[in-house]
């Protein structure tokens, strides 16, 4: 159980282009999801805090205007990364909280990002 | 704000052995959660161990083990009878659930390499 997907693994776009990446709890309820971006060999950076059907909480230093965050259902949120730039280029990792039980965030296998 | 430190970037232990990673952390919450998260080459995040703060007894998952000490703020992980397979990045993580916001903070990460 806990599983969480990610889509798609690994994206290459032209800069100014928008990319939209998806991220899906498939056997529970997440009524919470976080977004996360990661660079080589570095830790977390926890991006924003999506919430089912209200807008999304972003971390300072944060533009929310160019990464938009859509929190549609309790299995489905969505990061779009508008307007791309080489400098947005990372992987991205989504969790979900799963709010039963033991009230753990779950990952998933995360999305590597590369804008030419 | 809740701080993680891992003060070991890297270690490396032989097949079999006993290894200990270390991680302490500050913070002014009374109720939280712990995690170690560990990140293999295929980027995926997986959880290892959780421990509830309330919780006085030390948590355990089969191989791995923790030593939780709250009063000194550590949260070390030992993983005992190594396998190559538990070669990775391994994240400590704090996470404090409340109606203001849910989020974990991370360690910086300790690079584990179990030698054959």
């Amino acid at each position: 159980g806990a599983v969480v997907s990610q889509h798609p693994s690994r994206v290459i776009c032209k800069s100014g282009t928008s990319v939209k990446i998806e991220c899906r709890s498939l056997d529970f309820q997440a009524t919470t999801m976080f977004w996360y971006r990661q660079f080589p060999k570095q830790s977390l950076m926890l991006m924003a805090t999506s919430n089912e059907g209200s807008k999304a909480t972003y971390e300072q230093g944060v533009e929310k205007d160019k990464f938009l965050i859509n929190h549609a259902s309790l299995t489905l949120s969505t990061l779009t990364v508008t307007s791309a730039h080489p400098e947005d280029s990372s992987f991205y990792i989504c969790s979900a909280r799963d709010g039963s039980g033991l009230d753990t965030q779950y990952f998933g296998p995360g999305t590597r990002l590369t804008v030419l | 704000a809740q701080t993680v430190t891992q003060s070991q970037p890297e270690m490396s232990v032989q097949e079999a052995e006993t290894v200990t990673l270390s991680c302490t952390y500050d913070t002014s919450e009374s109720n939280y959660y712990l995690f170690w998260y560990k990140q293999p080459p295929s980027r995926q995040m997986i959880l290892v161990i959780r421990q509830e703060a309330y919780k006085q007894q030390n948590a355990t998952e089969n191989r791995f083990s923790v030593n939780f000490q709250k009063a000194a703020k550590s949260f070390s992980l030992k993983i005992s009878d190594s396998q190559l397979g538990d070669t990775a990045m391994y994240f400590c993580a704090f996470g404090v659930w409340g109606t203001s916001g849910s989020r974990l903070t991370f360690g910086e990460g300790t690079q584990l390499t179990v030698n054959p």
